[in-house]
């Protein structure tokens, strides 16, 4: 079965502090992708970034890293040095992908991050 | 460049009624994809659009349909709606689909009553 988790439901810190939000994924299938959105108050989602199932290299973007391990099933954010506008909530997203542009996609329940000044 | 626009912004209806909402996405963007968000059920696929053919569906009831025009705006329809429809829609719209980068508008928030 198709299952994305992010067990923290919120997260506080201090701005500057380094946090890891945590998504653990299930899925049958060989060929995938995971992904990972921001939601600020403003209510639109925010792409930050795609990964598909045979690309395990790890990404830095600026203050952003993410850490893919396949054999736990795990695709982790890190925010490095936190600001007050990181303070959103963030989705971890999975897309089974079945060939010729179809795909079924879910997404966890999302981890609110709440960056103090 | 402009961005993804939704509309209307907010919307109040009455049980049994039905709703149409608007996504017009990025110029030459030809993916368009659709999704529920409520507190109970969280964020949840719709469905997704590609050259004016619906090309992957999420798990919900048919009252929930759509449709993609030739200049790839898109609309959501809802039909005989009922008080768990609620919810924040957001539209997104990518290139080719769900595997490139796509681009989020700021959702029309239903409310029925």
């Amino acid at each position: 079965a198709q299952k994305v988790t992010q067990a923290q439901t919120e997260i506080s810190v201090v701005e500057k502090e380094d946090v890891t939000l945590d998504c653990v994924y299930e899925t049958r299938d060989t060929t995938y992708y995971l992904f990972w959105y921001k939601q600020p108050p403003s209510g639109e989602l925010v792409f930050l970034i795609r990964r598909n199932s045979f690309d395990e290299q790890n990404e830095i973007s600026g203050r952003y890293s993410w850490n893919f391990q396949k054999s736990t099933s795990s695709f982790n954010f890190t925010i490095t040095a936190s600001q007050v506008v990181d303070s959103a909530v963030y989705f971890c997203a999975l897309s089974e992908w079945k060939g010729l542009g179809t795909y079924k996609y879910i997404f966890g329940t999302g981890t609110r991050l709440k960056v103090l000044a | 460049k402009a961005g993804v626009t939704q509309t209307p912004r907010y919307l109040i209806k009455t049980r049994g009624q039905q709703v149409t909402l608007s996504c017009s996405p990025i110029s030459g963007h030809r993916s368009v994809s659709w999704y529920q968000q409520t507190p109970g059920q969280g964020l949840q696929f719709l469905f997704e659009y590609f050259s004016e053919t619906q090309r992957n569906k999420g798990n919900f009831p048919g009252r929930f349909s759509g449709r993609q025009f030739s200049n790839s705006r898109s609309e959501m329809n809802v039909s005989t709606l009922e008080l768990g429809d609620s919810a924040l829609y957001l539209c997104a719209s990518s290139l080719t689909g769900v595997d490139t980068e796509a681009f989020f508008g700021q959702g029309t928030r239903l409310t029925v009553v």
